[in-house]
């Protein structure tokens, strides 16, 4: 299965955009990348989800490299809510493996 | 509105004594998901059922199995404790790919073993 590549931690400060990296060099064209997040003692909660092109949802934006072998997670304005772990995965069959994730730590 | 529901949220059993973890789903999803997550790790996916069929991880241990008696229910027994099992487990639904669709998370129960 694809796996993906992201930073083990980054820190941002409140109201700051925050751009949360993620390398998967071995998608394949039919996998989605999907980002979830988890906040301490709950499950992880979606974020958002894209196959080629960019896409905005309420929560963040997610850029997808040309090639599909990266992807960068935007947070526009990060606050003190948003400090949870971010997990890249990716999709192609029906399971959904977690990488390591990113934890984003927002300093007030 | 709760669409995956995990009970109890917190468990605790005693070494080597059978327990099992429930979830539920409103989301009349095809697929659903156990992951195991131990502290300060990612979750690890156990096992998934896609309708009836089931698909264990090949290394996923033996102590742990899974029903799914409807599409509604799914459940996670471990048929001997041991303190390394010890862990958060997640319970997750999804529509199957090529739907477009998310994952669906629920709170997860902590199980202690004592």
């Amino acid at each position: 299965d694809a796996k993906t590549t992201q930073p083990n931690s980054m820190e941002s400060n409140e109201e700051e955009p925050v751009h949360l990296p993620c390398n998967h060099s071995t998608i394949s064209g039919t996998d989605y990348i999907h980002w979830y997040r988890q906040l301490p003692s709950q499950g992880p909660e979606y974020v958002i989800h894209g196959l080629t092109s960019n896409v905005n949802n309420r929560m963040a934006s997610l850029a997808i490299a040309e090639d599909r072998k990266s992807s960068t997670l935007i947070l526009h304005r990060a606050t003190l809510r948003d400090a949870a772990v971010y997990y890249c995965i990716l999709r192609g069959s029906n399971q959904f493996y977690f990488g390591t994730g990113t934890s984003l730590t927002v300093i007030p | 509105d709760a669409m995956v529901i995990q009970n109890p949220r917190y468990q605790v059993t005693q070494f080597g004594k059978p327990v099992t973890l429930s979830c539920s789903q409103t989301l009349n999803h095809n697929v659903m998901y156990w992951y195991q997550q131990k502290s300060s790790q990612a979750p690890k996916l156990l096992f998934h059922y896609y309708d009836k069929d089931f698909n264990n991880e090949a290394d996923t241990p033996d102590n742990f199995q899974s029903r799914r008696p409807n599409t509604s229910f799914c459940f996670l027994d471990i048929r001997s404790p041991g303190l390394g099992d010890a862990a958060m487990y997640l319970c997750a639904t999804s529509a199957p790919p090529g739907h477009n669709t998310e994952a669906f998370f629920g709170q997860g129960t902590r199980l202690t073993v004592v």
